[in-house]
């Protein structure tokens, strides 16, 4: 019973092109979303998040997009650079609930190829 | 900023014995999160903390597991006995308002043999 869903747990894109990874969510009442990006032997670092309010967010190379009608959020990164090859995690967030928690997805590694 | 300080970075123990993991937060923010991250589980959040309180411990394995914040700048997380399937990599994270960003430490890589 996954409430946080990245189907696809690894892509490969060429430098210089478009990543997209994706997000799916079960929970209708999460309205907070986050992005994290992990290289190995480090902790995952916060990339950027997006409130139900609204359906993208834009920060430089990265930006998101939530449909709350389909549950779904997208990260692309363009243009995709070799330092970008990571691992992903989207987590989400109801922030109205008493028990503030983030529920993680299960990463997606991205490659970036020279 | 030092950022969230985790300390060891790596510990290797037998089963049985008892294992701390120790965590400073970002100075200044008022909630601090424990994680652990296996393979099977993904990233989960096992304890959180508001002003060194704990609010929410309903990730928290079992009473193997108990975590502690006696002040503002320190939390430990215990395990005691530890057992095989408490390998995993821990980690600490902390915010300064609640249900803001969290900011995670490098980690803890825990095995127990």
């Amino acid at each position: 019973d996954q409430q946080v869903k990245q189907n696809s747990p690894s892509l490969s894109v060429q430098e210089g092109r478009i990543s997209i990874l994706n997000c799916d969510y079960t929970n209708s009442m999460f309205d907070y979303f986050l992005w994290y990006k992990k290289y190995p032997a480090e902790g995952p670092t916060f990339l950027i998040s997006i409130s139900s309010i609204k359906d993208k967010n834009e920060d430089g190379r990265f930006t998101v997009f939530l449909n709350k009608s389909a549950k779904h959020l997208s990260l692309h990164i363009v243009p995709s650079q070799p330092g970008d090859s990571a691992v992903y995690f989207c987590a989400a967030s109801e922030r109205m609930d008493s028990s503030y928690k983030l529920i993680f997805g299960s990463g997606t590694r991205l490659l970036v190829r020279p | 900023d030092a950022g969230v300080i985790q300390s060891p970075r790596h510990e290797v123990t037998e089963m049985g014995q008892e294992v701390t993991l120790r965590c400073k937060p970002i100075s200044g923010h008022d909630y601090l999160f424990w994680y652990r991250q296996t393979m099977m589980r993904g990233l989960e959040l096992l304890i959180y903390f508001n002003n060194n309180v704990p609010i929410d411990d309903s990730g928290m394995p079992e009473d193997r597991f108990s975590a502690k914040m006696p002040n503002a700048s320190f939390s430990t997380l215990k395990i005691q006995p530890s057992e095989p399937r408490d390998s995993a990599v821990y980690f600490c994270a902390s915010s300064s308002l609640w249900g803001e960003t969290q900011y995670f430490g490098p980690g803890t890589r825990l095995l127990v043999l």
